[in-house]
């Protein structure tokens, strides 16, 4: 069942600028994961944030989560144009499977 | 990284016919794969859990009998959709828990089912 709601659905950016995508969950989670997926192909993890942690870096990636929010953002600094993709979040509760969000559709121009 | 790979890519059929789909976990044993199905421009929904050697677990409203998933050894997991019919038409994704922690998902690259 999907769990995470993304905003926004849609964003387009200049090359060279920031992108802030943020998600919110309904339940308690172990942990939170980003996934990136370019169209028609499957998804590529990007990052893991434990649910005791409050921010990770990896590369142009920041990712925040707030547990008393039940909200994560990523940020993805710099962009180039093969930034364009969806990128998702997914949690991790306690029952084995991850609940992807809907997704937000990265553009960045040249 | 674990590597996933399934095909095929593409499939387009007839009404009627029924299409396999295949996912393989290259370098890493799998007793646990999933299936998702996603249409344009939306999320992934669980279709169901893969567990090798024995039944698999389906969601709330995905037809058993309808989507056959045989996970018979640990690095491949089948799904058949049976009697395929335009509304099965989506776009299909495998995936298996991998890596140091078996935290992440690794996905195959996708089959993209066209049923005419």
């Amino acid at each position: 069942s999907q769990q995470g709601e993304e905003d926004p659905q849609a964003l387009s950016i200049q090359e060279g600028e920031n992108a802030t995508m943020n998600c919110s969950y309904k339940t308690s989670i172990n942990n939170l994961q980003w996934y990136r997926q370019n169209s028609g192909r499957g998804l590529v993890h990007l990052i893991l944030i434990r649910s005791n942690e409050r921010e990770k870096h990896s590369g142009r990636l920041r990712v925040t989560l707030d547990t008393s929010k039940k909200s994560s953002s990523l940020l993805i600094t710099a962009s180039r144009a093969a930034d364009t993709a969806s990128y998702f979040c997914a949690t991790d509760s306690n029952d084995y499977k991850l609940s992807f969000g809907a997704g937000t559709t990265v553009t960045v121009r040249a | 990284g674990a590597v996933v790979s399934q095909h095929p890519s593409r499939v387009i059929c007839k009404s009627g016919t029924s299409v396999k789909i295949e996912c393989r976990s290259l370098d890493f044993q799998a007793t646990t794969m999933f299936w998702y199905r996603q249409f344009p421009k939306q999320s992934l929904m669980l279709m169901a859990t893969s567990n090798e050697g024995s039944k698999a677990t389906y969601e709330q409203g995905v037809e058993k009998d309808k989507f056959l998933i045989n996970h018979a050894s640990l690095t491949l997991s089948t799904l058949t959709v049976t009697s395929a019919h335009p509304e099965d038409s989506s776009f299909y994704i495998c995936s298996a828990r991998g890596g140091q922690s078996n935290e992440k998902l690794f996905f195959g690259s996708g089959t993209q089912l066209s049923v005419l």
